[in-house]
C-alpha cells in the first residue's frame, strides 16, 4: 500500500540553525500538508500547498517557515531560524484531489521529530 | 471559527468497561470524520472514518463511531476497552470547502486502561 515517508525520523538542532524535514507523498496525490504536535498537545494544522503554491496556512506559520516542492516528489518544511518553542513532532500528510469522487482523505507520514537545544 | 471539541480530556477505565468519547464540531458544511489513536511514543493511526452513507461506523480494534449530523457529533465507542487501548484518541474533522479542504484536530484524549 502507498505510504507518506518522511525524514529524518528525529533531528536534534541548536537554537537558531536552519533545519528542513522531508516528505515523499503519495504519487497521485496533488495536496500536501504539514502539521505540528508539541509533546503533550494536539495536532495542529500548518500549511496546505497545492498547484505549487500555498493554499491555506495557520497563524503558526510565520515567516520563519516556508515549504517547497523541489521536484516531483519531495514536499519539504524548512525553519530558517529554529527556536526552542519549535521543538515537535511534525507530520507530513498527502490527498488526492476533492473531485472525480474521491474523499480527499488525508494519508500521514510518521512523523518526524525535531528538538532544539 | 470552525473547531473540533474533544470534552473528556482524561479518561481512566478497568479493563472489560465500555467506552465513549465525545467528540462534536461546529461547521455548517460537509464534513468527513475521522478518530486517529496516538500510542505513546508513536505516531497517528487511523482508527475509522466516516464519508457518508451508514452513520454507525466500525473500525479496527473493535471500535465504532456514530456521525449524528443533528448534534454535529461523532462519538468513538468501544463495549468492552483492554489495557492495550491506553492511547491517546483524536477526533480530527474534515472541513469540505469549494476547491480546498482542512482537517482540524480536537485536542485529544487520554485513554489510560488499569488492568
Amino acid at each position: 500500500e502507498p505510504e507518506v515517508t518522511q525524514t529524518p525520523s528525529h533531528q536534534v538542532t541548536q537554537m537558531g540553525q536552519e533545519v528542513i524535514l522531508r516528505c515523499v507523498p503519495i504519487s497521485n496525490h496533488l495536496y500536501f500538508y504539514w502539521y505540528r504536535q508539541i509533546l503533550g498537545q494536539k495536532v495542529e494544522f500548518l500549511v496546505s500547498f497545492y498547484n505549487n503554491e500555498i493554499s491555506e496556512k495557520s497563524e503558526i506559520f510565520d515567516d520563519q517557515f516556508s515549504v517547497e516542492r523541489p521536484d516531483g516528489s519531495n514536499f519539504t518544511l524548512k525553519i530558517r531560524s529554529t527556536k526552542l518553542e519549535d521543538s515537535a513532532m511534525y507530520f507530513c500528510a498527502s490527498s488526492e484531489a476533492l473531485d472525480r469522487g474521491n474523499t480527499g482523505e488525508l494519508f500521514f507520514g510518521e512523523g518526524s521529530r525535531l528538538t532544539v537545544l | 471559527a470552525q473547531s473540533v471539541s474533544q470534552h473528556n480530556h482524561h479518561v481512566i477505565l478497568s479493563e472489560a468497561a465500555s467506552l465513549e468519547l465525545g467528540c462534536n464540531y461546529s461547521y455548517g458544511g460537509t464534513v468527513n470524520l475521522f478518530w486517529y489513536v496516538q500510542y505513546p511514543g508513536q505516531h497517528l493511526q487511523l482508527l475509522l472514518k466516516y464519508f457518508s452513507g451508514d452513520p454507525l461506523v466500525k473500525g479496527i480494534k473493535g471500535f465504532e463511531a456514530e456521525f449524528i449530523k443533528s448534534k454535529f457529533s461523532f462519538n468513538l465507542r468501544k463495549p468492552s476497552v483492554q489495557w492495550s487501548d491506553t492511547a491517546e484518541y483524536f477526533c480530527a474533522v474534515n472541513l469540505i470547502y469549494t476547491g480546498f479542504q482542512k482537517l482540524v484536530f480536537g485536542t485529544g484524549t487520554r485513554l489510560l486502561v488499569s488492568p
